[in-house]
């Protein structure tokens, strides 16, 4: 069976770093490449960036600068760090396969 | 960036009534492999998005096919007949025809 969880810190203080992890499973990802995507509370989904099976990444141009992806597949882990966070960056964030999605995250960015 | 428009923003209907969501895109969605890369999802209440359709009219493993998505080019339909409780929630249109890909504002389906 296909999943995807997402783990992180769920308060991050405005300005620091946050970190999350995709946790996959039934699958591996090397053969398949895995999105990060965020909703604002209340709003719709932003797409952030890819790893994509091959190992190279893509990004939002709006968040390129902030944004970075990785992953470990020995540990079928796709991790997500994005820098001087703000309050606007509140948000359910997802790790997905477009198929299947991972049951969300909430990050809320607060002092 | 490639804008998708979705109307309306949000339906009230009965159940057992069919309702139709529009969705327009700024740009052709047609790939160079001649693919359209047009898909819909929906987010129940609390839930995370479910891919719905794929490539325009393709019903995803397990959708009903009172599901339907019909259109081409940079203008695209989602259909659902005979609405059904479980039905409700927030649909969205999203390309992966284009870098990046995009998503539409949604639109809420609610009962009437």
């Amino acid at each position: 069976e296909v999943q995807l969880k997402e783990s992180g810190p769920g308060l991050v203080q405005p300005s620091q770093t946050l970190s999350l992890t995709c946790t996959v499973s039934g699958f591996s990802l090397t053969d398949y490449s895995v999105h990060w995507v965020r909703q604002p509370p209340g709003k719709g989904l932003e797409w952030m960036g890819v790893m994509w099976s091959g190992g190279s990444t893509a990004y939002n141009s709006a968040l390129k600068s902030r944004l970075s992806i990785s992953r470990d597949t020995s540990k079928s882990q796709v991790f997500l760090k994005m820098n001087s966070l703000q309050t606007e960056d509140t948000a359910i964030y997802y790790c997905t396969r477009v198929v299947y999605w991972g049951q969300g995250v909430m990050v809320t960015v607060s002092s | 960036d490639v804008v998708m428009t979705q109307t309306p923003p949000s339906l009230s209907v009965a159940i057992g009534q069919s309702v139709s969501i529009s969705c327009k895109s700024s740009q052709s969605l047609v790939y160079s492999d001649g693919k359209t890369y047009l898909h819909w999802l929906l987010q129940s209440p609390g839930r995370s998005p479910k891919r719905l359709i794929y490539q325009v009219s393709n019903l995803g493993s397990g959708v009903p096919d009172r599901f339907s998505g019909t259109g081409s080019q940079k203008d695209f339909t989602l259909k659902i007949s005979r609405v059904e409780a479980e039905d409700l929630g927030v649909y969205y249109c999203a390309q992966t025809t284009h870098f990046p890909p995009t998503f539409g504002g949604g639109t809420k389906l609610e009962l009437k």
